[in-house]
C-alpha cells in the first residue's frame, strides 16, 4: 500500500498570508489527524477527522482550520499567518480513531517570514 | 499540554549497547504508544501496548507499561546505527463520559545517538 502523503513538502509563506496543506491517507483508513511539530512546543495535536467530521480538536485558535473530503483525503488551512506558525506539519492516517496506531507522512515544513 | 515525558531527553551508547527510555504520564490511558522519528521526518510507529497489557516486544524493542506508576519504558537492545533517532511516547486518552474520539498526545522526546 501506499504510505501517506503531504503536499507540498516545504513552503515559505509571509506574515498575514494564508496557507493551504493536503494530505492523502493510506488506503481504507478513515481516519486524519494533523499535527504541528516545533522545536519548543514539540508535537501538538490540531485536529482529527474521521468519515468527513472532525472529532477532536487540540488547543490552536481558530485561524487554523480542516476538512476531510468523502474520499479520506484531507487539507488544513491556516489563515494569518503568524511567524510562530512556522512549524513541520504533520499528517496521521489511522484505520479509527486513537486507539488504532498511526501511519505519519514525511510532513510539510511552513516557514513564516 | 504534553502528557507523556520521556527521560532522558538525550542519550548517547556504543553500537551494541541496550539503550532504554522513559516515560510518566499523568492521566489514565486506553493505550500507550511508542514512535521514532529520523531527523526532520515523519514519525514511524514502533510499538502499541494496551492499558491491560503489561510487556510487549517486537524484534528488538521491548516495552513495558505499569499503569499504577503511570509510566512506560522501551528497551531497545544491541542498539545498530541506524537506530539513532529522537523516540517518542503517545498516550491516547479518551473523553470525559467514554464515547467519541481518543487524542493522542505525544511527549518531547528522548534524542538518542548510537555511535558506531
Amino acid at each position: 500500500k501506499a504510505g501517506v502523503t503531504q503536499t507540498p513538502r516545504y513552503l515559505i509563506k509571509t506574515r498575514g498570508q494564508q496557507v493551504t496543506l493536503s494530505c492523502s491517507p493510506i488506503s481504507g483508513h478513515r481516519s486524519v489527524s494533523w499535527y504541528q511539530q516545533t522545536p519548543g512546543q514539540g508535537l501538538q495535536f490540531l485536529f482529527e477527522y474521521f468519515s468527513e467530521t472532525q472529532r477532536n480538536k487540540g488547543n490552536f485558535p481558530g485561524r487554523f482550520s480542516g476538512r476531510q473530503f468523502s474520499n479520506s483525503r484531507s487539507e488544513m488551512n491556516v489563515s494569518t499567518l503568524e511567524l510562530g506558525d512556522s512549524a513541520l506539519y504533520l499528517c496521521a492516517s489511522s484505520f479509527g480513531t486513537g486507539v488504532y496506531e498511526q501511519y505519519f507522512g514525511p510532513g510539510t515544513r511552513l516557514t513564516v517570514t | 499540554s504534553q502528557q507523556g515525558e520521556e527521560d532522558p531527553q538525550a542519550l548517547s551508547i556504543q553500537e551494541g549497547e541496550n539503550a532504554t527510555m522513559n516515560c510518566s504520564y499523568k492521566t489514565s490511558i486506553n493505550n500507550l504508544q511508542w514512535y521514532r522519528q529520523n531527523s526532520g521526518r515523519g514519525l514511524v510507529h514502533l510499538i502499541l501496548i494496551r492499558s491491560n497489557e503489561r510487556e510487549k516486544h517486537s524484534g528488538r524493542l521491548r516495552v513495558t507499561l505499569d499503569t499504577s506508576k503511570k509510566s512506560s519504558s522501551l528497551l531497545i537492545t544491541a542498539s545498530r546505527a541506524a537506530d539513532t533517532a529522537s523516540y517518542f511516547c503517545a498516550t491516547a486518552s479518551g473523553p470525559p463520559g467514554g464515547a467519541g474520539s481518543y487524542q493522542l498526545t505525544f511527549g518531547k522526546g528522548t534524542k538518542l545517538s548510537v555511535i558506531p
